[in-house]
């Protein structure tokens, strides 16, 4: 166990709707990352959030979006939702704060994510 | 612009031998972090190894160690004494500054079978 957490675990939905990641990071740690994982694009970076505030952007669509609320808990918000969305949704999470390469990133268990 | 390479899509391996999984790496940031995690069936990414571009030694982890080779930019996991529970798939990654952002960036994994 990571200590990292994602619920829900599974989610199928249809095209066209919105839906609601969640995550809560390991304690202590500030930083939250979401990544993709995909058959045809492999793991991928989404986005990066240190205490609250956006620190990097990746391969994220405008129809997605993200936030790190004040409990450092962090929502990966999906929108106008297509087939090709279906993918496990992981997110991390390091200490943070220091720019160092030592900062190692725990993952949750991942959200799947199939879109019918 | 960072790159994981990772040559072996599959492996086959006796149960009690060691394996090594290939990984190879190219970034222009002297300082930067590589490393492996383990996803089996179920969908996890587990942290397995880290090695740090300034670690003189290679780094070691119970049965899993990492053949760092800095000058032919190989980092390289070596599975001791494998067991049933290894079978899964296996990510290389890795961490730099560049540009400020703190992601990973991920080969495309080998899946490693253990045969008993």
């Amino acid at each position: 166990d990571s200590g990292v957490t994602q619920t829900p675990k599974h989610l199928i939905t249809a095209t066209g709707q919105r839906v609601t990641l969640r995550c809560s990071p390991r304690s202590g740690d500030l930083s939250v990352y979401w990544y993709q994982q995909s058959l045809d694009q492999g793991l991928q970076f989404l986005i990066h959030y240190y205490n609250g505030e956006e620190r990097a952007k990746g391969n994220i669509l405008e129809r997605f979006s993200a936030q790190q609320f004040p409990d450092l808990h962090s929502e990966l918000n999906l929108s106008s939702l297509e087939l090709g969305d279906s993918a496990l949704y992981f997110c991390a999470s390091s200490v943070g704060g220091r720019r160092v390469s030592t900062d190692t990133q725990y993952f949750g268990p991942g959200t799947r994510l199939t879109v019918l | 612009a960072q790159k994981i390479t990772q040559t072996q899509p599959g492996m086959f391996v006796q149960e009690k031998e060691a394996v090594t999984l290939d990984c190879t790496y190219d970034t222009s940031d002297p300082s930067y972090g590589l490393f492996w995690y383990k996803q089996p069936s179920s969908g996890e990414m587990i942290f397995l190894i880290y090695q740090g571009s300034y670690d003189q030694q290679n780094a070691t982890e119970g049965r899993y160690s990492l053949n760092f080779q800095k000058a032919r930019k190989s980092a390289n996991l070596v599975i001791s004494a494998s067991q049933l529970g290894d079978s899964a798939m296996y990510f290389c990654a890795m961490r730099d500054l560049i540009g400020g952002n703190e992601k990973l960036t991920f080969g495309t994994g080998t899946r490693l079978t253990i045969i008993p």
